[in-house]
């Protein structure tokens, strides 16, 4: 099973500023297959990047991810108060599907 | 639109059985994966495990392998996830989910908007 790392466990900044998240895993993603979601209390996950860099249907331009093989990034270019939510990623190379612990990101 | 609707909110005891659903609509439903998440309090995501309701392929994560039985009803176009004996540690927050396809490896596309699962005596 590929387990995946994400830090920071928490990234606190103010609107405006620049979010970068990392995702590590332990064996390489096959073929990029790895997922960046957003989850806000109370509320459901939403996919935000698939295949390590495509955005999903409706979401800003502001997020972009990047990455390959075991090292993987979510950059939040410039933050807007509806961006401070808790964000996973999740690897679907493999048969079994793995998500990594969270990042936090709080206001500053 | 596709919408995944869940069944509402459980309160059950330790050994009891529960069987939540997901019903899928604006979309195939026998032509796209879908499965399951766990969510337990103040925690992180966990994958349970996903099914193809066209032929009813399975596919269990091992931490949820012999623990729980995913299912799907093409004819309603209903998948469900169900336990025969309740711990109190599957206390947590179930996410009906769905793949951007038919062909795996694929991303979740699509969530359901959860159901909670309380077991307490």
């Amino acid at each position: 099973e590929i387990v995946l790392t994400q830090s920071p466990g928490t990234l606190s900044l103010s609107p405006g500023e620049r979010a970068t998240l990392s995702c590590r895993a332990s064996q390489s993603v096959s073929s990029s297959n790895l997922a960046w979601y957003q989850q806000k209390p109370g509320q459901a996950p939403r996919l935000l990047i698939y295949g390590a860099s495509s955005r999903a249907t409706g979401i800003p331009d502001r997020f972009s991810g990047n990455g390959s093989g075991t090292d993987f990034t979510l950059t939040i270019s410039r933050l807007e108060p509806e961006d401070f939510a808790v964000y996973y990623c999740q690897q679907y190379g493999s048969s079994q599907l793995t998500f990594g612990g969270g990042t936090k990101v709080q206001i500053k | 639109e596709v919408q995944l609707v869940q069944s509402g909110a459980e309160v059950k005891k330790p050994g009891e059985s529960l069987k939540i659903s997901c019903k899928g609509s604006g979309y195939r439903f026998t032509t796209y994966w879908i499965g399951w998440v766990r969510q337990m309090p103040g925690k992180g995501l966990e994958w349970m495990g996903i099914i193809f309701p066209g032929d009813s392929d399975t596919r269990y994560s091992p931490s949820f392998q012999g623990q729980v039985t995913i299912s799907a009803d093409k004819s309603i176009s209903t998948a469900y996830v169900q336990w025969s004996s309740l711990k109190a540690s599957d206390t947590a927050m179930y996410y009906c989910v769905r793949l951007q396809s038919g062909v795996v490896p694929a991303a979740i596309s699509d969530w359901g908007q959860g159901t909670l699962v309380t077991v307490s005596s």
